[in-house]
């Protein structure tokens, strides 16, 4: 149980493309999800927390017109890297929370590998 | 913000070893925490987690120590395997948010 699954996997796309990347949660529902960054060997770094109904919360130094969230249902979040540009470039992770504020891990996708050219 | 960081950056260690992957914390207040391992090209994965209700919980051929006096957490692999090679990062739950630490690779030799 607890899967949730990220498309698409891989994008290579233009400088100045926007790119949408969906996060499911496929057996469970999700009030709360949350989009990580990660660069080669380094760690997660959160971006924001997305709410379902409700804006997204973004980390400092984040832009959010950047990068636009929707979560408008309770297995569906999905980020959108507008205009992309090469300095976008990085492996994006989503996760879902079964809970609310009570404590129960993350459960992550697999991940998307984006390469801006 | 908050920061959860590792002592070590590698471990390597023989195959049929224990491994011991440590971290420490900075906020207090935190009540949750989470290690997960991390395989390349993949999400994290979930191995096991505790409250700071407790210093101890035991899995399968894992356990999690918790010391809240030092703000310590370690993760114990018994007899590790090929198939424990991965990243591991240890995450501290504050403010309804999880913030990672900066993981450790751990190499199992066989």
């Amino acid at each position: 149980g607890a899967v949730v699954s990220q498309h698409p996997s891989r994008v290579i796309c233009k400088s100045g493309t926007s790119v949408k990347i969906e996060c499911r949660s496929l057996d469970f529902q999700a009030t709360t999800m949350f989009w990580y960054r990660q660069f080669p060997k380094q760690s997660l770094m959160l971006m924001a927390t997305s709410n379902e109904g409700s804006k997204a919360t973004y980390e400092q130094g984040v832009e959010k017109d950047k990068f636009l969230i929707n979560h408008a249902s309770l297995t569906l979040s999905t980020l959108t890297v507008t205009s992309a540009h090469p300095e976008d470039s990085s492996f994006y992770i989503c996760s879902a929370m079964l809970g609310g504020s009570s404590n129960q891990p993350q459960h992550f996708g697999d991940g998307t590998r984006l390469s801006i050219l | 913000g908050e920061s959860v960081g590792l002592h070590l950056p590698t471990l390597s260690v023989q195959e049929g070893d224990n491994s011991i992957i440590n971290c420490a914390y900075s906020n207090s207040a935190s009540d949750y925490f989470i290690w997960y391992k991390q395989e390349s090209g993949k999400g994290p994965q979930f191995i096991i987690d505790i409250r700071s209700n407790m210093d101890k919980r035991q899995g399968q051929r894992v356990t999690v120590l918790l010391n809240k006096t030092v703000k310590h957490l370690s993760l114990q692999i018994a007899a590790t395997q090929p198939g424990d090679s991965a990243v591991y990062f240890c995450a501290e739950k504050g403010f309804n948010k999880f913030y990672f630490g900066s993981g450790t690779k751990l190499n199992v030799k066989p």
